[in-house]
């Protein structure tokens, strides 16, 4: 089985600051994670993903996440806050190996952008 | 624009009543989902399709009935819901095999149960 735990539902950060956003997983077998984001009104898009390979993961928007598995960790960054980033987003994982359908995704966190 | 659509969009209903909700890709996709998003929780899956065949029912309470007539579309049919039902309904799609796959979702049906 896995899960995941993000740290924090609503994060602030004014406008050019730092984005960090924390996930932390569980997982039996080597996982997948994931991390969605979802605008006002809309459904999930995917910002980025680790099956396997580089351990620094870029995504769109500027966002990049770092697999770290000594720490069971996949924290999203972003250098410099845009008001656009405003959303929420969830992080994700499921189990590496076929057959499987369970993504779990945690309860995501809403990022607030300070002008 | 995901290539995911949901109808429709909001959705009222009393506990007796019976409605559906649609949801439609055209995207090639071969696999489908609904998930369950409720406030303060995380989101739940709830059924899913691979080649319009059912592989996944997450204990889901029997007055919600998916249907998948073809690899194309994707219903849930809802009746004599509780209130606790009320949350938005998000279908998705995949190629195959969401493992390692990106999920594509819909804009979701905002669900109230009076």
């Amino acid at each position: 089985a896995q899960s995941v735990t993000q740290l924090g539902s609503h994060v602030s950060v004014s406008e050019g600051a730092l984005v960090l956003l924390r996930c932390n997983y569980s997982s039996s077998v080597p996982p997948y994670l994931f991390w969605y984001v979802q605008y006002p009104n809309q459904g999930l898009q995917l910002l980025l993903k680790y099956t396997t390979g580089a351990t620094l993961v870029k995504g769109i928007n500027g966002f990049e996440a770092e697999f770290k598995k000594s720490e069971t960790s996949f924290h999203l960054t972003k250098p410099s806050a845009h008001m656009s980033d405003a959303a929420e987003y969830f992080c994700a994982v499921t189990l590496s190996g076929a057959g499987s359908y369970q993504l779990t995704f945690g309860k995501g966190t809403k990022l607030s952008v300070i002008p | 624009e995901t290539g995911v659509t949901q109808t429709p969009r909001h959705l009222v209903m009393g506990m007796t009543n019976k409605k559906s909700l649609k949801c439609e890709q055209h995207l090639g996709h071969n696999a489908m989902y609904w998930y369950k998003q409720s406030a303060k929780k995380p989101l739940e899956l709830m059924f899913v399709y691979n080649f319009k065949e059912q592989t996944e029912n997450n204990s889901v309470p029997s007055r919600f009935s998916p249907e998948c007539p073809n690899s194309s579309h994707l219903f849930l049919h809802l009746h004599t819901l509780q209130p606790e039902d009320s949350a938005l309904y998000l279908c998705a799609s995949s190629q195959d095999q969401p493992t390692n796959e990106k999920l594509f979702f819909g804009s979701g049906t905002q669900l109230s149960v009076l």
